[in-house]
């Protein structure tokens, strides 16, 4: 079964603050993807990473498929990124998943203070 | 272009009861993905579609199906509801083929609230 765990939690930062967040994993992957939810419910897509790392604008994701971990980056945070990111994982086919094992982390709430 | 669109939003029906949900994606889209929301759970997958054809399905109940027309819209019907279904139901759609979430972009509904009372 794939475990997903997700750190911080919670995270409180001021403005302008370099902020991450952890997504760890227990199988092996064929992708992650990272999501943001605003209050309200709506979900957006951020990154779809298999490999490496991905960058737009102020957002940086990066992943280590050895370690089964992926890193989501925000510089010079500001109050409009306070929502709730949430990885999802995607298991490759041999790790005994496939898709129908994809799996959330628990969310990272995150409030950027003015 | 329009987005994602899930209907209704918001919706409250009684035990026992069965409820259809319908999304329609994004045009051109070919691939749709159904999620449950719930504050204990967090996020679920309950099942994708491509080509009217089901690819993937999560960890649920048979209670829980879907299916998916022609034009890529799609439906979720939950049958003899509980509880326990109570939650956010979001639909995800993308251009390539599932998984969804393993396409470079995929897009979300809004979502439908259900409550079951």
């Amino acid at each position: 079964k794939n475990e997903v765990e997700q750190s911080p939690q919670n995270l409180t930062a001021q403005e302008g603050e370099f902020i991450t967040i952890n997504c760890s994993y227990s199988v092996g992957i064929s992708a992650l993807h990272w999501l943001q939810q605003h209050p309200g419910g709506g979900i957006v897509s951020l990154f779809m990473l298999s490999s490496g790392k991905k960058k737009h604008g102020r957002l940086i994701a990066t992943i280590n498929i050895q370690e089964k971990h992926s890193s989501l980056h925000i510089t010079a945070s500001h109050p409009r990124d306070s929502a709730v990111y949430i990885c999802a994982v995607i298991p490759s086919p041999n790790s005994g998943g496939g898709a129908d094992g994809l799996t959330f982390g628990k969310g990272t709430h995150l409030i950027i203070q003015p | 272009k329009a987005g994602v669109t899930q209907t209704p939003r918001y919706l409250i029906k009684t035990r026992g009861q069965q409820v259809t949900l319908s999304c329609s994606p994004i045009s051109g889209h070919r691939s749709v993905s159904w999620y449950q929301q719930t504050p204990g759970q967090g996020l679920q997958f309950l099942f994708e579609y491509f080509s009217e054809t089901q690819r993937n399905k999560g960890n649920f109940p048979g209670r829980f199906s879907g299916r998916q027309f022609s034009n890529s819209r799609s439906e979720m019907n939950v049958s003899t509801l509980e509880l326990g279904d109570s939650a956010l139901y979001l639909c995800a759609s993308s251009w390539g083929a599932p998984p969804v979430l393993k396409n470079t972009e995929a897009f979300f509904g809004q979502g439908t609230r259900l409550t079951v009372v």
